[in-house]
C-alpha cells in the first residue's frame, strides 16, 4: 500500500493569511507515460462528506476558489489557501489514486 | 447533477452482517467505479473498495476476507456487506462515485455503530 502522510496535523492560521498543508507519499505516485501526478485534495466541514478541491495534483476542480492551489511531483505535495476565508475551515485529506487500494492521508486540520 | 444515497441500519449487531445499500441519481451506472469509504469517528478515511460497472470488485486488502460490493438488482442502486462485525467497524459509511481517478461525487454517509 502507498501511506500518505501529511503535515502538520493541525494548523491555525489567521484570516486572510496564507496556508500550506504538506503531503508525501511512500511511494511515487508520478506516471511518467502520461507524466501526471495521481493524487488528489479534498475538503471535509464537520458533517458534511469530503469535496474534491483539486486533482492530478495541481487542476483546481470547478467552482472552487482560485485561492487553492495544489502543487508537487513524485513524492511530495503541498496545498496552499493563498488567503484563508472564515469558510476554509476544515480538515483536509490528501489521496493517491496512482494504485489500489486507494489511500488517503491522515488529515490536517484547519482552525483560524 | 448527481446524487447518491446511503440507506440501512444504524445499529448492527458484533458478529453479524452489515449490508448498506447506495442510491444513485442523475447519472448511469455505467463507466464509473462504484465505492465505499468508512470514516470512524473523529477519523480519517479508508476505502473499502469499488465495484465496476461490469460487477467486477476490487477490495482493501485489509478487509478483503469479510467484504462483497455489488452491484444492486435495481439499475441504480449498489450494495456493501461487511460480515463478522466488531466494534472497530463503528463509522460513518459513504458511497461514493470514482471516475476512474478519483471521488467525485458523495454521499451524505450513515452512521453505522457496532454494539450489542
Amino acid at each position: 500500500d502507498i501511506v500518505m502522510t501529511q503535515s502538520p496535523d493541525s494548523l491555525a492560521v489567521s484570516l486572510g493569511e496564507r496556508a500550506t498543508i504538506n503531503c508525501k507519499s511512500s511511494q511515487s505516485v508520478l506516471y511518467s507515460p502520461n507524466i501526471e501526478n495521481y493524487l488528489a485534495w479534498y475538503q471535509q466541514k464537520p458533517g458534511q462528506p469530503p469535496k474534491l478541491l483539486i486533482s492530478w495534483a495541481s487542476n483546481r476542480e470547478s467552482g472552487v476558489p482560485e485561492r487553492f492551489s495544489g502543487s508537487g511531483s513524485g513524492t511530495d505535495f503541498t496545498l496552499t489557501i493563498s488567503s484563508l476565508q472564515a469558510e476554509d475551515v476544515a480538515v483536509y485529506y490528501c489521496q493517491q489514486y496512482y494504485n489500489s487500494p486507494r489511500t488517503f492521508g491522515q488529515g490536517t486540520k484547519l482552525e483560524i | 447533477q448527481v446524487q447518491l444515497q446511503e440507506s440501512g441500519p444504524g445499529l448492527v449487531r458484533p458478529s453479524e452482517t452489515l449490508s448498506l445499500t447506495c442510491t444513485v441519481s442523475g447519472v448511469a451506472i455505467s463507466d464509473n467505479y462504484w465505492t465505499w469509504i468508512r470514516q470512524p469517528p473523529g477519523k480519517g478515511l479508508e476505502w473499502i473498495g469499488y465495484v465496476h460497472d461490469s460487477g467486477t470488485a476490487t477490495y482493501n486488502p485489509s478487509l478483503k476476507t469479510r467484504v462483497t460490493i455489488s452491484l444492486g438488482t435495481s439499475k441504480n442502486q449498489f450494495s456493501l456487506r461487511l460480515n463478522s462485525v466488531t466494534a472497530a467497524d463503528t463509522a460513518v459509511y459513504f458511497c461514493a462515485r470514482e471516475n476512474g481517478w478519483n471521488f467525485e461525487s458523495w454521499g451524505q454517509g450513515i452512521l453505522v455503530t457496532v454494539s450489542s
